[in-house]
């Protein structure tokens, strides 16, 4: 059974940082790209970004607003896939998802068909 | 990026009533649309891909068409387990966008 399970989410204060996993069985990770979405209380769902698998790369893509704060990578031995999220601020409180993503090979792209229950990441003081 | 708009933002209906959501681009982005259903607390759960293609395990009574900006999802009876929030994706460029949703309740 395909699964993807988040961690590490929980109360941080503004400009603190926070590393979020996402941890995967029942399939092959290293075969998929790995997105990570949010969704603020009440909202909708925005694409935070990605990181190929290593055969397109590796390489990582992310949304405007938090280019130059956030970062993915990816551990295929542990089948995990990290979220480091630096200065946070208040408007990064959101439910984290993670997704996983057969890329190029499935014949579509940004094809979301396997999310994770999401970990709640709220930033106050 | 490109934009997506879809209506209504919440509709109420019946147990057996037709549902239609629509869903419109600000660009022209092909067939390249996705269509999820959430739940309260849960995850989305993709339901159709490329505009029209049944994600498998769906119930047929979901169907999606349109291309270009236009687009639909359909519900042909409305079941109980279909009260829930719809979301519609689209795949053509980076990044990926979502519509605002559509939240379905019991009329």
């Amino acid at each position: 059974e395909v699964q993807l399970v988040e961690s590490g989410g929980g109360l941080v204060q503004p400009g603190r940082s926070l590393r979020l996993s996402c941890t995967a069985s029942g399939f092959t990770f290293s075969d998929y790209f790995v997105s990570w979405f949010r969704q603020a209380p009440g909202k909708g769902l925005e694409w935070v970004g990605f990181i190929r698998n290593k055969r397109s790369g590796g390489t990582t893509e992310y949304v405007a607003s938090v280019k130059g704060r956030f970062s993915i990578s990816r551990d295929d031995s542990k089948s995990i896939a990290y979220l480091q999220m630096s200065n946070l601020k208040s408007e990064d409180t959101a439910v984290y998802y993670c997704s996983r993503d057969p890329g190029p090979s499935s014949g579509y792209q940004f094809y979301f068909d396997y999310w994770g229950q999401g970990t709640l990441v709220t930033v106050s003081s | 990026d490109i934009q997506m708009t879809q209506s209504p933002s919440s509709l109420s209906a019946s147990v057996g009533d037709r549902v239609t959501i629509t869903c419109r681009a600000s660009q022209s982005i092909s067939s390249s649309l996705n269509w999820y259903q959430q739940k309260p607390g849960k995850a989305p759960s993709l339901l159709i891909y490329a505009a029209s293609i049944l994600q498998g395990g769906v119930p047929s009574r979901f169907s999606g068409s349109g291309s270009g900006t236009d687009f639909t999802l359909t519900i042909s009876s409305l079941q109980p387990e279909d009260y829930a929030t719809y979301f519609c994706q689209q795949t053509y460029s980076a990044p990926p966008t979502f519509g605002g949703g559509t939240k379905v309740g019991i009329k």
